[in-house]
């Protein structure tokens, strides 16, 4: 069974703090990193999606890098803000498409 | 908004019936896949569309089945349903056959409580 994980499952910063999670993933048949932002009673937004070792993308104060040698990416938020509580979930592609549980992270005034 | 709409957004049966849930995909978006998420858990992927083609199933027996139409809006069918089948069930259009290297864009879900 493939299995992505994702850590911490749950998260608590305070406002103006930066902040990192992880997702590891089987790097075998990889072919896409996805990850979302999913804020209460709205859809998973895309945030970005990483397909090249080495990748890094950076969208605000938000960026991502991808390693698939090792199978894991890390999500960054560079001085937390209200606005970036929400759970973050990321996917990888390896033949279908398979989620981690996401990270929950509240931001704290 | 994304574009991707999704209906109904509730619905409550009863054990044993059959439901069917319905996906309108972005404007020119030809793939759409169904995910399952349980209450606690991260979204479980049911299967993917391909212009009216199955194009990859998850881990669910087939009782769970699905259409794409020429528009590329979906359906999803779940028969004799379980208590456990419970759960939110969204759709996501994206534009590349395998799914995975082009972003996807999720409907709001349904949400299904079998009692």
């Amino acid at each position: 069974i493939l299995n992505v994980e994702q850590s911490p499952q749950s998260l608590h910063v305070q406002e103006g703090d930066s902040t990192n999670f992880t997702c590891s993933f089987p790097s075998s048949n990889f072919y896409a990193l996805h990850w979302y932002r999913w804020e209460t009673a709205k859809s998973p937004e895309a945030l970005f999606v990483m397909t090249l070792n080495g990748d890094e993308k950076k969208k605000g104060r938000i960026s991502a890098t991808l390693n698939t040698k090792e199978g894991y990416s890390y999500l960054y938020i560079k001085g937390s803000q209200p606005e970036d509580s929400a759970t973050y979930l990321c996917a990888a592609g390896v033949g279908a498409i398979i989620f981690g549980k996401g990270t929950r992270l509240h931001i704290l005034p | 908004e994304t574009g991707v709409t999704q209906s109904p957004t509730h619905l409550i049966k009863t054990r044993g019936q059959q439901v069917t849930l319905r996906c309108s995909s972005q404007s020119g978006h030809n793939t759409v896949s169904w995910y399952q998420q349980a209450l606690g858990q991260g979204p479980q992927f049911i299967f993917q569309y391909y212009r009216e083609e199955e194009n990859g199933r998850g881990n669910f027996p087939p009782r769970f089945s699905g259409l794409q139409f020429p528009n590329y809006s979906s359906e999803l069918n779940v028969n004799a349903l379980e208590l456990d089948d419970s759960a939110l069930y969204l759709c996501a259009s994206s534009l590349s056959q395998t799914g995975g290297r082009g972003e996807a864009f999720f409907g709001q879900g349904t949400r299904l409580t079998v009692v």
